[in-house]
């Protein structure tokens, strides 16, 4: 089967950095994700790692390290409209085949002042 | 259109209703997912469409819950005999493809569906 592990929620403050982990399990690993959410929204795309490293855009930078099965989302310089919803989502190919995307439970920000 | 398109935007039903939901993905998007998020919890996948192949109906929580993708666009995902545990907010998203940055998903603001 597949799991994602990823903190249940996370407090910081405004114009400090937060890091976000997020653990996986699974066979077939194609990618992982980070989505935004925020209360009565919908996701938003924020990053793709296929490959071990870190991408960065512009305040959010994602790691993933392939062999350790784990990832983060690194937010700078935080702001209070930062206050959200945040999942990691895998990409893999199940054993029918088809690429699937899990979701892990979402970890919820709370940016303070 | 310019994003995902979901209707209707709330729906109330009284259970044993059977109820369709609808999603217009963005054109010229391939990859078509369908995904149900109850109260403060995450994305739980129920079904994928890529293209013209058979869907990948492995996240479906059971037989009453079913998908169709018409000429690789609109999509209707509909429950039957609706109970009051299907009450929740079901997700639609679209990707161009499903290979590198195109996989990106893009979601609509969603379907809350109350189950009275």
């Amino acid at each position: 089967g597949q799991s994602l592990e990823q903190p249940s929620e996370v407090t910081a403050v405004e114009g400090a950095i937060v890091q976000i982990n997020c653990t996986y399990q699974t066979s077939g690993f194609y990618g992982l994700s980070w989505y935004q959410q925020h209360d009565g929204g919908a996701p938003t795309f924020l990053s793709y790692n296929a490959l071990d490293g870190l991408e960065e855009t512009g305040r959010f930078s994602s790691f993933l390290s392939r062999s350790d099965s784990y990832g983060y989302l690194l937010l700078q310089e935080l702001q209070m409209k930062d206050s959200a919803s945040y999942f990691c989502a895998v990409r893999s190919l199940n054993s029918g085949g088809y690429q699937k995307v899990t979701f892990g439970i979402g970890t919820k920000l709370q940016v303070i002042p | 259109g310019a994003g995902v398109s979901q209707s209707p935007s709330n729906k109330v039903t009284e259970k044993g209703k059977d109820v369709e939901l609808r999603c217009d993905p963005i054109s010229g998007h391939t990859a078509l997912y369908w995904y149900r998020q109850s109260l403060g919890q995450g994305l739980e996948f129920l079904i994928y469409f890529q293209g013209n192949s058979a869907p990948d109906k492995s996240g479906l929580p059971s037989d009453r819950f079913s998908a169709e993708r018409t000429g690789g666009s609109v999509s209707t995902l509909t429950i039957q005999r609706t109970q009051q545990e299907d009450s929740a907010v079901y997700l639609c998203a679209s990707s161009f493809s499903t290979s590198g940055l195109k996989n990106i998903q893009y979601f609509g603001a969603g379907t809350r569906l109350s189950v009275l």
